[in-house]
């Protein structure tokens, strides 16, 4: 079974704070990709990584970075939260040439 | 511009009813298209995609080229079948692997 794991269910973040979103694969997969969840506005793309150390913007890519130092890991970064980036944020990762992605759970980020 | 169309954010049917939920595309080119779903509490997983051709839980999806539709169809709806589902579409863009994700429709299917 593919996994796709995010360090945290939930988390709770005072405005201004720099925050960190983990996610790790275990089925080395090249492509990996963060999606934020809004009720209403579906899934709308932030980020994507096709390799290590490659990245490319999504449709939404303002306020936040990611890093790619490892295969199996990609992370999010806030670099100064706003309430505005409360939301669900699912990690996925797709094998190339597979186009089926694979979701984390999911981590709730309440911006406060 | 590529973009996903889910036309209805609720559709509520009772048990044993047929249900269609609705998805509408622009792509310029062939386009890869998915349903995705997310049953309460659960992580979100791919329910079917267009060139499996397959049926997955009773649903079917065909791809419809002149009307640029991929709706999801069910003769019977179930209690089961609520949950949240996406239409996606492959994009374009340099990894060619991206997602493009419709807004969703919440499916309530109640006895």
């Amino acid at each position: 079974d593919v996994k796709v794991t995010q360090s945290s269910r939930y988390l709770v973040k005072r405005t201004g704070e720099k925050v960190f979103l983990e996610c790790v694969q275990d089925m080395d997969h090249e492509n990996m990709f963060w999606y934020r969840q809004d009720p209403g506005l579906g899934l709308r793309l932030i980020y994507f990584s096709y390799d290590v150390k490659m990245k490319e913007k999504g449709d939404i890519p303002e306020g936040y970075s990611v890093s790619r130092e490892k295969k199996e890991r990609f992370s999010l970064i806030l670099e100064s939260a706003s309430t505005n980036q409360t939301s669900m944020y699912l990690c996925a990762s797709s094998v190339n040439r597979n186009t089926e992605a694979f979701f984390g759970q999911g981590t709730r980020l309440t911006v406060v | 511009a590529q973009r996903v169309t889910q036309p209805e954010k609720l559709l509520s049917v009772f048990k044993g009813a047929p249900v269609e939920l609705k998805c509408n595309y622009s792509y310029s080119g062939s386009p890869e298209l998915f349903w995705y779903v997310q049953y309460s509490r659960q992580r979100l997983q791919l329910l079917l995609r267009h060139i499996s051709r397959e049926s997955i839980k009773g649903f079917t999806a065909d791809l419809n080229k002149g009307e640029t539709s991929f709706h999801l169809k069910k003769p019977f709806a179930q209690e089961e079948d609520s949950a949240m589902y996406y239409c996606a579409l492959k994009g374009a863009n340099q990894a060619g692997t991206a997602l493009i994700f419709g807004k969703g429709t919440t499916l309530s299917v109640s006895s």
